[in-house]
């Protein structure tokens, strides 16, 4: 079993959709959690970073933990067609230097 | 946050032969790690390089095959030795941020094409 798993997608939706992208994990002491969007041809570019459990909102952007269920989830509210990219989630352990695990990413689409 | 840049953005090789990628950031950090991402799988760190130290490899991955220099806290080179269309793939660069390094930022990469 993976230690993330995400829905690659591709997913597609009409512009001012709410998009739902989540993961799933399987290691409970996980206690950082990152959203990464990537355009194509560039680097990822953090989006969103949560500390343990609960919601963490900016602007259009809302990042959510459920530690019980080992889920997170990204939601997009008023989807813009610059929203088009790949999101992907990561996290880490406490303590560990190096150790982020990452989904495989979730090919989004935005159409006008 | 951090900016990051990696030269080249691009190039295609021919195979047996080598490719160094550079990474600058424009602060210093203790912490930048390297690493390849191919089409529908996900980041696979392959090293992290620390100033004035060996670099650490990650399971799958040799010096031999990646050799990598931190000369300072602003820069590394991660080296593509010898390669095979096998390599094809992104590299990125990244650091840690945050007392217990709990975010990374990323260069925007390097797309390399192995012939």
């Amino acid at each position: 079993q993976k230690e993330v798993e995400q829905d690659p997608g591709p997913l597609s939706v009409p512009e001012g959709a709410i998009v739902s992208l989540n993961c799933t994990y399987s290691n409970s002491a996980f206690q950082y959690f990152m959203w990464y969007r990537q355009y194509s041809r560039k680097g990822p570019e953090l989006l969103m970073y949560t500390y343990s459990s609960g919601n963490k909102e900016d602007g259009r952007f809302t990042a959510q933990v459920d530690k019980s269920s080992k889920y997170i989830s990204l939601f997009i509210r008023d989807s813009q067609p610059s929203d088009s990219a790949t999101y992907l989630c990561a996290m880490k352990l406490p303590n560990t230097g190096n150790q982020f695990y990452f989904g495989t990413g979730t090919s989004l689409t935005v159409i006008p | 946050s951090a900016v990051i840049s990696q030269k080249p953005s691009r190039d295609i090789c021919q195979r047996g032969t080598s490719l160094t990628i550079q990474c600058q950031v424009d602060s210093q950090v203790t912490m930048m790690f390297w690493y390849r991402q191919q089409p529908g799988q996900s980041l696979t760190l392959i090293a992290t390089a620390n100033q004035g130290s060996e670099a650490t490899y990650e399971s799958g991955f040799v010096i031999d095959k990646f050799p990598i220099s931190r000369p300072n806290l602003t820069f590394s080179t991660l080296t593509v030795s010898n390669m095979s269309p096998e390599d094809s793939s992104i590299y990125l660069c990244s650091v840690a941020r945050g007392g217990g390094a709990e975010t990374q930022y990323f260069g925007p990469g390097t797309r390399l094409l192995v012939l």
